[in-house]
């Protein structure tokens, strides 16, 4: 199957830092792309969906200038937490959508974001 | 709008026991649904999906049908194994291209 990759797989960055996130798809070209957040033993929350080459849609309640999400070509998307606060920390997952007639999308591992 | 409850967890077996997890949705139209598996510190994979009525969908031995009358998507598998322990997602998507929603998650211990 398609393969998703994220980097870094974990980072401890201090309060006040900014954090760049990056989702590559590896064997495909992904026109849409999405994020999302999982807090422990709950839920994937979706935080945006990205397509190549315009803005991010962010969902309600995401704050668009805290979590800015570029999606400069068909396998690449970041994500960059502004600012961070430990309430920041949490699982980031990515996941890809191929294009086409058979449409699926595939996860990324995530990536544990620790705010100190 | 559109949403999907999983039972709560966590779900504790013994090896080669029967395993059930319980979907049900609300959605508009005719969404696609699915079984995601997340284990300990990794991303999802993808289990299993259906996308339409009376579909049925497997992988590893795992199964769930589409039942549009009762609108669930009951996750099975006949006897489990301790690597089965995970936490299973069902999601359902409305649109192709559009953003998968997923229940909340029922975690599986499966003790030996």
């Amino acid at each position: 199957g398609a393969v998703v990759s994220q980097h870094p797989s974990w980072v401890i960055c201090k309060s006040g830092t900014s954090v760049k996130i990056e989702c590559r798809s590896l064997d495909f070209q992904a026109t849409t792309m999405f994020w999302y957040r999982q807090f422990p033993k709950q839920s994937l929350m979706l935080m945006a969906t990205s397509n190549e080459g315009s803005k991010a849609t962010y969902e309600q309640g995401v704050e668009k200038d805290k979590f800015l999400i570029n999606h400069a070509s068909l396998t690449l998307s970041t994500l960059t937490v502004t600012s961070a606060h430990p309430e920041d920390s949490s699982f980031y997952i990515c996941s890809a959508g191929t294009s086409g007639v058979s449409y699926e999308q595939y996860f990324g591992p995530g990536t544990r974001l620790t705010v100190t | 709008g559109d949403s999907v409850t999983q039972m709560e967890g966590p779900v504790t077996l013994s090896e080669e026991a029967f395993l059930t997890i319980n979907c049900t949705y609300t959605a508009t139209g005719y969404p696609s649904l699915f079984w995601y598996v997340q284990y300990p510190g990794e991303g999802l994979q993808l289990l299993l999906k259906a996308t339409k009525a009376d579909d049925k969908g497997s992988n590893k031995g795992f199964e769930a049908t589409y039942r549009k009358e009762t609108t669930s998507f009951h996750l099975e598998k006949g006897s489990v194994q301790v690597s089965d322990s995970a936490v299973y997602f069902c999601a359902l998507r409305n649109n192709q291209g559009g953003k998968l929603i997923f229940g909340q998650g029922t975690e599986l211990s499966v003790k030996p």
